[in-house]
């Protein structure tokens, strides 16, 4: 697509059920980045993916975060048993090196935990 | 470690008035990249400059001017002649050249920007 897609675009959950926030990176882009914006606090790294290469997951702060991607393709973003110091926007990214030029992000899914 | 430091919390100008956004970094790394973004209030973060640690040559694209100073670890950011539509939150932010630290930007706490017709 022209830009990278997320949805959904706002959910609101109960705490204790699990979420799972997708991303469509644009086309032939082999990097995607997943960040977490806390209200008017910028963006925290969560986890990246180049490729067919292991992802890089030193920013997922608990265990109950996870993510996957399949190949170059769409991925997911899970929290399990969500708490409200999850709520927050969840950015998503995509690079066409995975090098800083041509980054992309989404307009994110913004969690509520209620 | 890395860090990048936004002092300014919110800058409220009025139409036409310059704006200049400060951003302090740090890190032990001799290579790395800076960044400016821009997030309106629709969200979405757009990608406005990128500055790699060897160029400190300052840059101009429109109003808009970067000035870059490695000996002071600092990456200011200009609007000249600001516009209403340039109300958003900046966002300053840093990332390593060294493989396995791509992508991992560490983003200030961003500025906002108020312009006021």
């Amino acid at each position: 697509g022209a830009g990278v897609s997320q949805s959904p675009s706002n959910k609101v959950t109960e705490k204790g059920k699990d979420v799972e926030l997708r991303c469509d990176p644009i086309s032939g882009h082999t990097a995607l980045y997943w960040y977490r914006q806390r209200l008017g606090q910028g963006l925290e790294f969560l986890i990246y993916f180049q490729g067919n290469s292991a992802p890089d997951k030193s920013g997922l702060p608990s265990d109950r975060f996870s993510a996957e991607r399949t190949g170059e393709s769409v991925s997911t973003l899970t929290i399990q048993r969500t708490q409200q110091e999850d709520s927050a926007v969840y950015l998503c990214a995509s690079s066409l090196d995975g090098f800083g030029y041509g980054y992309t992000f989404g307009s994110g899914t913004r969690l509520t935990v209620v | 470690a890395q860090k990048v430091t936004q002092a300014q919390t919110e800058i409220s100008v009025v139409e036409k008035e310059d704006v200049t956004l400060d951003c302090v970094y740090e890190t032990r790394d001799t290579t790395y990249y800076l960044f400016w973004y821009k997030q309106p209030p629709s969200g979405e973060l757009v990608f406005l400059i990128r500055r790699n640690s060897f160029d400190e040559q300052n840059e101009i694209s429109g109003r808009y001017s970067w000035n870059f100073q490695k000996s002071t670890s600092s990456f200011n950011f200009t609007i000249t002649a600001s516009q209403v539509v340039d109300s958003a939150v900046y966002f300053c932010a840093l990332s390593e050249a060294a493989v396995g630290s791509w992508g991992k930007f560490q983003f200030g706490a961003g500025t906002q920007v108020v312009v006021t017709p």
